[in-house]
């Protein structure tokens, strides 16, 4: 069975850093794109970023590139995502999904989020 | 402001047709398959229809998707209550070189 399993719920202070992650199984991590989503308090999907843990291939969407950092250790099948200094708008359910090629297939799989809060 | 664009809402009765567009562009719905995306408050969003028109297994045949030019539409036929929940279209883009969503239709 494949699952995406996610890191547990984080409280953090603004200018503090974090690193969550996306535990894939039941399929060949490797070979799959590792998608990032946002979802703000009340809002809609954004698309963050993906990540191909084969190679370590990227693509940011521009309004993320430089704020996030994507990353995997396809060892323990495992994908990363990290802040250097959060921001109280970084308050967010942040989401993983898997995703077999980038343009012809969906995000088929889908981890249950991470909800992050950042608050003095 | 999405690159597609949904309605923000939509309603229907139970037992009637309820119907979604997504409006794009020749960069991504127009050359790329559309997706569709469920997703109940609270929870995570489940994958409904993919490739324009087809649904993973366990989706209700009461979803059904279609595609023309550069716009989407996800149709649901026979509407259940258990239906409301907000529906997201999503492609590829090629000159974004990025994943798009629509902002996304809440049905009630």
């Amino acid at each position: 069975e494949v699952q995406l399993v996610q890191s547990g719920a984080e409280v953090k202070k603004p200018g503090e850093s974090l690193k969550i992650s996306c535990k894939g199984s039941g399929y060949s991590f490797a070979n799959y794109w590792i998608g990032w989503v946002r979802q703000m308090p009340g809002k809609g999907l954004e698309w963050m970023g993906i990540f191909y843990p084969g190679d370590s291939d990227y693509k940011y969407n521009p309004s993320f590139q430089g704020q996030v950092s994507m990353s995997a250790d396809k060892s323990i099948s495992t994908a990363y995502l990290q802040w250097r200094s959060l921001k109280a708008s970084d308050t967010a359910i942040y989401y993983c999904a898997r995703r077999l090629y980038l343009d012809n297939r969906p995000f088929d799989y889908w981890g249950q989020g991470t909800l992050v809060t950042v608050s003095s | 402001q999405s690159v597609l664009t949904q309605p923000p809402s939509a309603s229907g009765t139970p037992g009637q047709r309820a119907s979604i567009s997504c409006s794009g562009g020749s960069s991504n719905i127009g050359s790329h398959p559309v997706n569709w995306y469920q997703q109940f408050p609270g929870t995570a969003p489940r994958l409904l229809i993919y490739n324009n028109n087809q649904r993973p297994s366990g989706v209700p045949d009461r979803f059904s998707g279609s595609k023309s030019g550069a716009s989407a539409s996800l149709a649901i036929s026979g509407l259940q209550s258990v239906d409301e929940a907000d529906y997201y279209c999503e492609a590829w883009d090629d000159t974004l070189k990025s994943v798009v969503f629509g902002g996304g239709t809440k049905l009630t």
